[in-house]
């Protein structure tokens, strides 16, 4: 069965520290992979995606993602955390039917 | 970027009634539209796709008859709870594509539905 892992239920990082959000995937073919963020009650933002080309994906507010084919990985990163960072963070992957896997989602609390 | 926008935002309805919820593309058309069912501190789960005009697919599990989806236009799709039962109160979002988007969908902002 095709899936999506985030192993870390939540993350947390001093403001100021880089961060790393981890996800892996088993998804047959070439995936197309994306980040999306959630705030509370609200519905997902875009942050970025992966198609072909350049492994490291630069995206919205800073992020960035690389994708990493001989480990199936597609982290999230970002160099200098912000306290306005904390939130939910989905990995999400097609195979090109725009059915999407969800990771089951990682808590990111940034601290002051 | 593309804009789909779900309404309610926050519904809440009693036992036994039916809720309609309501998925916009406000500028393209959408000819596919897929509704996910979050609960609470977990992931999305696909429920149903959506092609205009015709039935919607159901993924496993999923009850066609209590989750009514329709997608009459390239702009519209619905997804009414029918009898709704505590159980079914969750977060709904609908993400939809069109003609010429071939990498990605573009997602709503979600309804909260609690059912008293």
């Amino acid at each position: 069965a095709q899936s999506v892992a985030q192993p870390e239920d939540q993350v947390n990082v001093a403001e100021g520290n880089p961060l790393t959000v981890k996800c892996t995937y088993s998804v047959s073919g070439n995936p197309y992979l994306f980040w999306y963020v959630q705030y509370p009650n609200r519905g997902l933002q875009f942050l970025l995606k992966y198609i072909t080309g350049d492994n490291l994906v630069k995206g919205s507010y800073g992020f960035e993602a690389e994708f990493n084919k001989s480990q199936t990985s597609f982290h999230l990163k970002k160099p200098s955390a912000l306290v306005s960072d904390s939130a939910l963070y989905f990995c999400a992957a097609t195979s090109g039917t725009y059915k999407y896997i969800f990771g089951t989602g990682t808590r990111l609390k940034v601290l002051a | 970027g593309a804009v789909v926008s779900q309404h309610p935002s926050r519904v809440i309805c009693k036992s036994g009634t039916s809720v309609k919820i309501e998925c916009r593309s406000l500028d393209f058309q959408a000819t596919t539209m897929f509704w996910y069912r979050q609960f609470p501190k977990q992931s999305l789960m696909l429920m149903a796709t959506s092609n205009e005009g015709s039935k919607a697919t159901y993924e496993q599990g999923v009850e066609k008859d209590k989750f009514l989806i329709n997608h009459a236009s390239l702009t519209l799709s619905t997804l009414t709870v029918t009898s709704a039962h505590p159980e079914d109160s969750s977060f709904y979002i609908c993400s939809a594509i069109g003609q010429g988007m071939n990498t990605e969908a573009f997602f709503g902002q979600g309804t909260r539905l609690t059912v008293v």
